[in-house]
């Protein structure tokens, strides 16, 4: 059981780039989430999907999008990288996205810098 | 958007010290939720308050839910180096079939010995 996993976990894009986060998770999990974490800022969410085929807007979605094709994926897809997208970028997911009594569980994280 | 704040930013104390960390918001929340988190990785769940008034204990570790559901307080004592990292309270203010975290700003904890 790996939990959730990420790759790749550091990547250099140049401004304009596109690239995808990859997300996985072999918990059966219903919900999964984007965050992007900021010196300061705390963790802010992205999008979410509360199972396969269904995704929503988080807090700062824009110049991100997202598809959940299965229950076990969740990629990331930058269009066209900005230095503002500079961050690191946690997924997460939990057995149900109708409350948070349910634990979230976090991957390791994607070191992102846009130059 | 919904805004938690959490205070001291920053605290370092030395092995057996007590301490505790505040986190504080304008809007009511439907259960919160505290986080460690150490370099180069991912948050970990700590533990989830739901009622107002709510204690719960884990070791060292005591949390509290406020009676208005909008704040919540981490108490360590006799703090070890193993506590050392980035604490992070989480608010779900669930408006519907799902429900969305916001993160307060954190705060970051070094105990030394």
């Amino acid at each position: 059981n790996a939990g959730v996993t990420q790759t790749p976990k550091f990547q250099v894009l140049k401004t304009g780039q596109s690239m995808t986060l990859q997300c996985a998770q072999d918990m059966n999990h219903e919900y999964m989430s984007w965050y992007r974490q900021d010196p300061g800022m705390g963790l802010r969410l992205i999008h979410y999907s509360v199972g396969a085929g269904i995704t929503d807007q988080g807090e700062v979605p824009n110049g991100y999008n997202v598809s959940r094709s299965t229950t076990e994926d969740f990629p990331l897809r930058l269009l066209s990288a900005a230095p503002s997208q500079t961050s690191v970028y946690f997924c997460a997911s939990s057995y149900s996205g109708i409350t948070f009594t349910d634990t979230q569980y976090f991957g390791p994280g994607t070191r992102l810098t846009v130059l | 958007t919904q805004l938690l704040e959490q205070s001291p930013q920053f605290l370092s104390i030395q092995e057996g010290e007590n301490l505790t960390v505040y986190c504080n918001s304008s809007s009511v929340f439907s259960s919160l939720q505290w986080y460690r988190q150490e370099p180069g990785e991912g948050p970990v769940l700590l533990v989830t308050v739901v009622t107002g008034g709510e204690v719960k204990k884990l070791k060292r570790l005591t949390f509290q839910f406020g009676d208005a559901r909008k704040d919540s307080s981490l108490h360590i004592t006799a703090a070890q180096p193993g506590d050392t990292g980035l604490y992070l309270c989480a608010g779900d203010y669930g408006t519907g079939t799902a429900s969305k975290l916001t993160f307060g700003t954190g705060t970051r904890l070094q105990v030394t010995l």
